[in-house]
Parts: C-alpha cells; structure tokens; sequence
C-alpha cells in the first residue's frame, strides 16, 4: 500500500526567501504524484503534478518540484515565497485507478 | 479542469441525525471519491464510487454508517448516518479528469453538536 511522508508539520519562512516543503512517499508500483495548496477555509487547489517524463514540474503560482526515484520524494519548491502563500500543503500520490493517499500537510507561515 | 457542486456547503447537525451530501458534477466521469478532512487533519478516502455498482469502502469506513448512491455519471450522494461530534468534519467529493488529475469540490463542512 502507498503512503506519504512530509517531514514537517510546519515551516516559517520569511517573505522573499527560498522554500522547501519535503515529501517521501513509499509504494511498490509506479505512482503519479500531487501537491495541493488549501488556502484558509477553501477547497482544495492542484498546484502540480508528476506522471512521467521530465522529472522537475512546474506548477502555478511559480511553485516547482522534481521527482527523485531513488530517494522517493517530491519536494516542493519556490524560489521567492510571498505573503499570499499562506496555506496548508499536501503532497498526494495515486496508483493507477485508486484514489489519492495525503500526507499529513504542511502549513506554510510567511513572516513578513 | 472540472466544475463540482456541493450541497450543502456547511450544516449544523444534531446527534443521532443524519445528513446526505450531494456532489454534481459538471461532465460524465466514471470514478468518483468521497474524502473526509476532520480539523486541524489531513485528508482521508472513505470511498470509491463508481456508477452501476457498490461503492468501494476504505479500511475503518462501513456503508452502514456513510451509505453512498451513485445513480449516475454526474451525481453522487454520501450520507453520514446517526452522527456524532466525532464526524465533525469537512466532506469532499472529488473526480478524476484528463491525465489522472483529481479535482475537487469545495467541501461540505459539518458541525455536529
């Protein structure tokens, strides 16, 4: 069975700096791979996805994340975080015809 | 993408009550699932319903409690049976689109007191 990992619950970061959001996941099949962005009291957004290829994915709102088989993660990125980034993110991961597994979230506080 | 509609969007609920969930979506779509995030948590799959037949029930999730209808490809029910404060909860219908994308409505918050 699958499931995912992300290593922090939460992560304080000023305005204007780099971020990483960590995410392993653990299945014996190829997986497609999610982050999803819930904005307070909101619905839940699709940021990004892995299902082949190129394993560095570009998302919206100038998030990114790449795909390491070998150390099985998808962490996510943004170069420059602003205030608005505010919100809860989840890494997600699907096998074939399932639903999707969550990790646990990761609340993002922007400090200005 | 795909546009889902939730009703109701929250509920006030009494225990012992129960309360149905509807999900419509805007195209024909084969698979549908329905999640729970309680507070403060992440989410978690109850159930896949697929149109035509049973809805498939995850580990810890009984169709006597969360009974799902699925009469066709663009409508789902979930009903949360004889409630309790511990199924305060925001309810999630959501469909698979296009590349194996799930997109998702926007919840349907439940208070139970």
């Amino acid at each position: 069975a699958q499931s995912v990992t992300q290593l922090d619950s939460q992560v304080p970061v000023f305005e204007e700096a780099p971020v990483e959001l960590r995410c392993n996941y653990s299945s014996s099949v190829s997986v497609y791979l999610f982050w999803y962005v819930q904005y307070p009291n909101q619905g839940l957004q699709l940021l990004l996805k892995y299902l082949s290829g190129s394993t560095l994915v570009k998302g919206i709102n100038g998030f990114e994340a790449e795909f390491n088989k070998s150390q099985t993660s998808f962490h996510l990125r943004k170069p420059s975080v602003h205030i608005s980034d505010t919100a809860e993110y989840f890494c997600a991961v699907r096998e074939s015809a399932d639903g999707l597994t969550f990790g646990k979230g990761t609340h993002l506080i922007i400090q200005p | 993408s795909a546009v889902i509609s939730q009703k109701p969007s929250r509920d006030i609920c009494q225990r012992g009550t129960s309360l149905t969930i509807q999900c419509q979506v805007d195209s024909q779509v084969t698979m549908m699932f329905w999640y729970r995030q309680q507070p403060g948590q992440s989410l978690t799959l109850i159930a896949t319903a697929n149109q035509g037949s049973e809805a498939t029930y995850e580990s810890g999730f009984v169709i006597d409690k969360f009974p799902i209808s699925r009469p066709n490809l663009t409508f789902s029910t979930l009903t949360v049976s004889n409630m309790s404060p511990e199924d305060s909860s925001i309810y999630l219908c959501s469909v698979v689109r296009g590349t194996g994308e799930l997109f998702f409505g926007e919840g349907s918050r439940l208070t139970v007191l």
